[in-house]
């Protein structure tokens, strides 16, 4: 069965850091174009991060700097490593998955994990 | 790069139709047919129900079609069923290192 699993979420101060993890089954993740997407509570969905099936990284403008994607093909485990943790990057995050190219859609997703930041 | 914006709620009969509209620019909903549309119940993960435009995944009713037209596309439900009442999404590609943007949201409520 194809499937992702999110973990790691949880409650963290502004400015701390926090890794989340992405297991995948049924597939391979260094095969397709892994993303994050994150939901603010009550609010509607952001893209977060890709990355390519080659390796090559990319993030929104609303994290870039502060997040890191990643992989480990023999876990074929997707990660996102997220410091300096702000309020609003409270939301539950998803990760979800994309084949063929970067025009296709996001056709996997895991039930998602949350963030909280506060104090 | 601003979200695609969505009428906040519809809301329809049993077996009426419904139409959501997702408005966009040239640099996203305009210049590409790459629009996908995303089902979403309460507390669970967005489901896949529309993409490249009009193009339905595997296991997704034929009540669900979609269209674009310029820089608006939209998503119709058919013949609307209890279990259609959800939040829906699009989001479209947007190229550079953008790559995707997604809609307000969309509450469809079955009457």
């Amino acid at each position: 069965e194809v499937q992702l699993v999110e973990s790691g979420g949880g409650l963290i101060q502004p400015g701390g850091s926090l890794r989340l993890s992405c297991a995948a089954s049924g597939f391979t993740v260094s095969s397709n174009y892994m993303n994050w997407v994150r939901q603010a509570p009550g609010k509607g969905l952001e893209w977060v991060s890709v990355i390519y099936s080659g390796g090559s990284t990319y993030y929104a403008d609303s994290v870039k700097g502060r997040f890191t994607i990643s992989r480990d093909n023999s876990k074929n485990t997707l990660y996102l490593q997220m410091n300096s943790l702000r309020a609003e990057d409270t939301a539950v995050y998803y990760c979800a998955s994309v084949q063929g190219s970067t025009t296709s859609p996001f056709d996997i997703w895991g039930q998602g994990t949350m963030v909280t930041v506060s104090s | 790069q601003s979200a695609l914006t969505q009428p906040r709620s519809v809301s329809g009969s049993p077996g009426q139709s419904v139409t959501i509209s997702c408005t966009g620019t040239s640099s996203d909903v305009g210049g590409y047919n790459y629009v996908s549309w995303y089902q979403q119940h309460p507390g669970k993960a967005p489901k896949l129900m529309i993409y490249d435009v009009s193009k339905r995944p595997s296991g997704v009713p034929d009540r669900f079609s979609g269209s674009k037209s310029g820089s608006t596309a939209s998503l119709t439900i058919s013949g609307l069923q209890a279990e259609d009442e959800a939040d829906y999404y699009c989001c479209s590609y947007a190229g550079g290192y953008t790559f995707y943007v997604f809609g307000t949201g969309t509450k469809v409520t079955v009457l």
